[in-house]
């Protein structure tokens, strides 16, 4: 199994600004998820962040919206660029289990956009 | 692309009593995994069972086990004795075998009643 913390566990910004997420697995691992769950939604996957390249976007979500890096097997940090209230949501951070076939989740970092 | 659809948004069950959550997905690969995540109030994601999609037989965990038909692609999670503590949102999930992302479904919030 892995362990995953995140940080902040949540915050407050206002319109315009920009806040970094870090995220640290207690384990060396091949790929890290980063997921949006917006207010009593599913979980959508934003990126694949991948250690020694760049991001793995899907569709809708873009680099210069949700910059992530990955500068180790260890840990990944996501930010949100110039924020908007429509980003209000819980960031999850994931990563993978191996033969398991499961994903260990961060506890979240939920962030309000006044 | 794989989609996964729960059609119940919301369920309640009598404490101690048994209660299905249903789950359909859609797919052409033959081997994948299939997963139910709880998540409590605390926003924490907890893997509650894992299914294989070659192993023919239903996975069981203490309390919790699946109605799998690969046929008819649903995957269904039964809890027997249902507890207080099982209130949460339960997700639907599906990861390609080759792949490590997970797709998840809409959720359903689970009510338990004493």
């Amino acid at each position: 199994s892995a362990v995953i913390s995140q940080k902040p566990s949540r915050d407050i910004c206002q319109r315009g600004t920009s806040l970094t997420i870090q995220c640290q697995v207690d384990s060396q691992v091949t790929m890290m998820f980063w997921y949006r769950q917006q207010p009593g939604q599913s979980l959508t996957l934003i990126a694949t962040a991948n250690q020694g390249s760049e991001a793995t976007y899907e569709s809708g979500f873009v680099i210069d919206k949700f910059p992530i890096s990955r500068p180790n097997l260890t840990f990944s940090t996501l930010t949100v660029s110039n924020m908007s209230p429509e980003d209000s949501s819980i960031y999850l951070c994931s990563a993978g289990g191996g033969d398991t076939g499961e994903l260990f989740f961060g506890e979240g970092s939920r962030l309000t956009v006044l | 692309a794989q989609t996964v659809t729960q059609s119940q948004p919301e369920m309640s069950v009598q404490e101690a009593e048994t209660v299905t959550l249903s789950c359909t997905y859609d797919t052409s690969e033959s081997d994948y995994y299939l997963f139910w995540y709880k998540q409590p109030p605390s926003r924490q994601m907890i893997l509650v069972i894992r299914q294989e999609a070659y192993k023919q037989q239903n996975a069981t965990e203490n309390r919790f086990s699946v109605n799998f038909q690969k046929a008819a692609k649903s995957f269904s999670l039964k809890i027997s004795d249902s507890q207080l503590g099982d209130a949460a949102m339960y997700f639907c999930a599906y990861r390609s075998w080759g792949a490590q992302k997970l797709v998840f479904g809409q959720g359903t919030r689970l009510t338990i009643n004493p």
